[in-house]
Parts: structure tokens; C-alpha cells; sequence
């Protein structure tokens, strides 16, 4: 059992580029989630899904996009980077009826750094 | 509006000696309370988590939390710190948003705990 893996681990954008980061689970859980955790900050919620197909914003949606094909993957896209997307993104994933029921599992994170 | 303060952005302990993290929360209505741990280059792992039931949470590691309503705290402590504790630690409040049925948690922004040899 892998969890929750996240790929990549680092990386480095130019202004106005784009990306994409991948988030796989194999717990079979049913929600996931992306968080962003920036310098000295708690995480903040970029996206959730409660399952595939169903896809809603966090607290902080704006400058990102998510899809959910599958139950295993929850990808989160970066059309045009910009300097205040620097930050550190943390998938994460939990069974079912959301984050105050269920423990949540996290991955490891990817950095992320846009010059 | 609920939020959470770490009164503490480092601590620093000596190994065998207590650990006091501090959290403070505020929020509109009996909350829900976690404490989150971030070893490095790893992903956050829950320590324990309060949800109404004794205010005394006992989690993994040895680690506990008092719910303090009248202080309005949720204070992680451990008796005897071990160098494997070295990490950043999350106090988080939750939220049941308005029109949705999904808990939404509210991080700090952390406590890096020290451990001393």
C-alpha cells in the first residue's frame, strides 16, 4: 500500500508556464483533496472531490483547475503561473464523509517554485 | 469564523523533558480539534483529534490534548520528549460549511519542535 504519492517532487516554473501535479491514491478513498501550504502558513484548501466526477472549490480555487477521472487520481493543473503560486501543494485523501469524520491521509507534497 | 493560533513558532526541549505546544481556537459553535505532525519531506500524519466526546485526547506517540472551553485551548503535551518528535506540528479547527455537508479543516501555522540530545 502506497497511500497517497505525489509527483513531481520539485519544481521550477517560469512566469506564465503551466503544470500539472499528479496525486494518486490506492486506499480506494473517496474524497481528495489539494491544499497549499505557503511560508510560515497553515494549508488552505485549493479543491476537493467527493468522488469521480464531482468536483468542488476550496478557499483558495482561483489560478487552478481539477479533474476526477478516476477514484485513484485527482490531478491539479496550473494554466499561467504566477509568483504567488509559489507554495509547497499537499494531496490528500480520506474513505468517505469528509475531513472532521475520517482521518485524513496525506501525501508528501511537491514544491513548488515560479520565477 | 473559525480560526486557530499556535501561540509558538519554535520549541526547543531537551530529550526526556516535557513537550508544551500551544493552540488556541475561535469558533462560533463546539468545534472540532485536530493536531497534525509533518516529519520532514513527509506528508502531515494525524496525532489526534477531539470531536466532543472526553476533552482529555489521548494519540500516537504518546502524545495527548486537553479541550479547554473556558480558555478556549487545545494544548498538545507530551511527557517525555524523544528525538523522533523533531518535526512541525498542526493545530487545526474544523468547519461544517454553509449548504454543504463536508468538514472543512483550518490550519495554524505551525509549531517546529526541537528535540536536544
Amino acid at each position: 500500500n502506497a497511500g497517497v504519492t505525489q509527483t513531481p517532487k520539485f519544481r521550477i516554473l517560469k512566469i506564465g508556464q503551466s503544470m500539472t501535479l499528479q496525486c494518486t491514491q490506492d486506499m480506494n478513498h473517496n474524497y481528495m483533496y489539494w491544499y497549499r501550504q505557503d511560508p510560515g502558513m497553515g494549508l488552505k484548501l485549493i479543491y476537493y472531490s467527493v468522488g469521480a466526477g464531482i468536483t468542488d472549490k476550496g478557499e483558495v480555487p482561483n489560478g487552478y483547475n481539477v479533474s476526477r477521472s478516476t477514484t485513484e487520481d485527482f490531478p491539479l493543473r496550473l494554466e499561467l503561473a504566477a509568483p504567488s503560486q509559489t507554495s509547497v501543494y499537499f494531496c490528500a485523501s480520506n474513505l468517505a464523509g469528509g475531513p472532521i469524520q475520517e482521518t485524513q491521509y496525506f501525501g508528501p507534497g511537491t514544491r513548488l517554485l515560479v520565477l | 469564523a473559525q480560526s486557530v493560533t499556535q501561540l509558538d513558532s519554535h520549541v526547543s526541549v531537551s530529550e526526556g523533558t516535557p513537550v508544551l505546544l500551544r493552540c488556541n481556537y475561535s469558533s462560533s459553535y463546539s468545534p472540532s480539534l485536530f493536531w497534525y505532525v509533518q516529519h520532514p519531506n513527509k506528508g502531515l500524519q494525524l496525532l489526534l483529534k477531539y470531536t466532543s466526546a472526553a476533552t482529555l485526547v489521548k494519540g500516537i506517540n504518546g502524545f495527548e490534548a486537553e479541550f479547554k472551553k473556558s480558555e478556549t485551548s487545545f494544548h498538545l503535551t507530551k511527557p517525555s520528549a524523544h528525538m523522533s518528535d523533531a518535526a512541525e506540528y498542526f493545530c487545526v479547527v474544523s468547519r461544517v460549511e454553509r449548504g454543504s455537508t463536508l468538514g472543512r479543516l483550518y490550519f495554524g501555522r505551525g509549531t517546529q519542535l526541537t528535540v536536544w540530545p
